[in-house]
């Protein structure tokens, strides 16, 4: 198994310009999600899907559009870059965990730096 | 609303310290779980644990351990005799029991010289 990947590993982009951030997982897991990191922030959820066709908002999914058209993949598009947008971005999945049943470790990718001019 | 507090931002030692990392946190859930990872200079995010809110028992795991108290909400994590490869921003997280949503404190950077 590959686990989580994430494609590009680094992307420079120009204020405006629109990308898709690819993140693609083997293990047959229902729950995708995307994060950002930004210095001293922690890590901050901005959308999540717990299957095909399903997606919903995290804290902070301004600015960023999702979608699931397969288990497999879980695509993260910027439509008009912004500085604000200068990021780590981490996307992970995990099988849909439900109270009690204790599969909730998230695997998470290596991660796609971004910056934004 | 969830809220994970890792108080300490950068904590500094000298090798074979121990060290104890601060996380604090705040749920309605009866259920849920909380999390600890590793983020090493690399870059990447290394599990360490995951604790359900019904196990209050204390884990080590080598020289890494875990003290969980419902009581003050607190999980906080011992590394014994620290070493330069320690060296590393650890994140604490909590999960609530509907779906695989992660909170995540805001991380410590924890720096472990020769």
């Amino acid at each position: 198994n590959a686990g989580v990947t994430q494609t590009p590993k680094f992307q420079v982009l120009k204020t405006g310009q629109s990308m898709t951030l690819q993140c693609a997982q083997d293990m047959n897991h229902e729950y995708m999600s995307w994060y950002r990191q930004d210095p001293g922030m922690g890590l901050r959820l901005i959308h999540y899907s717990v299957g095909a066709g399903i997606t919903d908002q995290g804290e902070v999914p301004n600015g960023y559009n999702v979608s699931r058209s397969t288990t497999e993949d879980f695509p993260l598009r910027l439509l008009s870059a912004a500085p604000s947008q200068t990021s780590v971005y981490f996307c992970a999945s995990s099988y849909f965990g439900r109270s009690g049943s204790g599969n909730n470790e998230q695997f998470f990718g290596p991660g796609t730096r971004l910056t934004v001019l | 609303a969830q809220k994970v507090t890792q108080a300490q931002t950068e904590i500094s030692v000298v090798e074979k310290e121990d060290v104890t990392l601060d996380c604090v946190y705040e749920t309605r859930d009866t259920t849920y779980y909380l999390f600890w990872y590793k983020q090493p200079p690399s870059g990447e995010l290394v599990f360490l644990i995951r604790r359900n809110s019904f196990d209050e028992q204390n884990e080590i795991s080598g020289r890494y351990s875990w003290n969980f108290q419902k009581s003050t909400s607190s999980f906080n994590f011992t590394i014994t005799a620290s070493q330069v490869v320690d060296s590393a921003v650890y994140f604490c997280a909590l999960m609530n029991s509907g779906y695989s949503t992660l909170t995540f404190g805001k991380g410590t950077m924890l720096l472990v010289s020769p």
